[in-house]
């Protein structure tokens, strides 16, 4: 079945740098890559996504880059504010059809000013 | 619309005690998800419906886990009986049947098994 690894689980940076969160699937029938911000104690809400026809998807100061052969997608925060401060998480759909996702373990980004 | 509801927000229980989660996916939505979120283990699909009929229950750890729904407005996930270990926050989501739509997800419910 569909496997995602997420790295890091944690990471720290400074407010105004660049934060960058890498995935990688195991199933590539997979052409569904969400990507979810949960803040402390809060719900997990969809920040930005990429379908496997696209290559790249900018919303503001994120943007995700996908890489079919290599089975990675990564999600980039430019000019990072202590408000970006969260777990965010990536998946990806079962299978081609389906809507049910397997997520990533999670990474803390702390956002220090 | 009120978004995905669920009930209750906090339950605390006692190990061998019966639990019943209960939610209600937003109007119009065709799919419904249970998860379990545990530091551990990370955020865990337990099982999916569409159309009020479960399509994978793969992910429902033990037979101590069960989970309905009776029609489109209305789900439950049952754990009889409690243990210990299946403290965990309990989210559930919903998603329209189009195509890979993005799934909207409850408060969540954090539960206690003493």
């Amino acid at each position: 079945g569909e496997n995602v690894e997420q790295h890091p689980s944690t990471l720290s940076v400074q407010e105004g740098d660049s934060a960058v969160i890498k995935c990688t699937y195991s199933d590539s029938a997979s052409n569904y890559f969400p990507w979810y911000k949960q803040e402390l104690g809060k719900r997990p809400q969809l920040i930005i996504d990429i379908r496997s026809n696209v290559g790249e998807k900018k919303d503001q100061r994120i943007a995700v880059t996908l890489n079919k052969t290599a089975k990675h997608f990564s999600l980039h925060i430019t000019e990072t504010q202590p408000e970006d401060s969260a777990v965010y998480f990536c998946a990806a759909n079962i299978n081609q059809a389906g809507t049910a996702l397997i997520f990533g373990k999670g990474t803390t980004l702390s956002v220090s000013s | 619309d009120a978004g995905v509801i669920q009930s209750p927000r906090h339950e605390v229980t006692e190990m061998g005690q019966e639990v019943t989660l209960r939610c209600k996916p937003i109007s119009g939505h065709d799919y419904l998800f249970w998860y379990r979120q545990t530091m551990m283990r990370g955020l865990e699909l337990l099982i999916y419906f569409n159309n009020n009929v479960p399509i994978d229950d793969s992910g429902m750890p033990e037979d101590r886990f069960s989970a309905k729904m009776p029609n489109a407005s209305f789900s439950t996930l049952k754990i009889q009986p409690s243990e210990p270990r299946d403290s965990a926050v309990y989210f559930c989501a919903s998603s329209l049947a189009r195509f890979q739509e993005t799934q909207y997800f409850g408060p969540g419910t954090r539960l206690l098994v003493l």
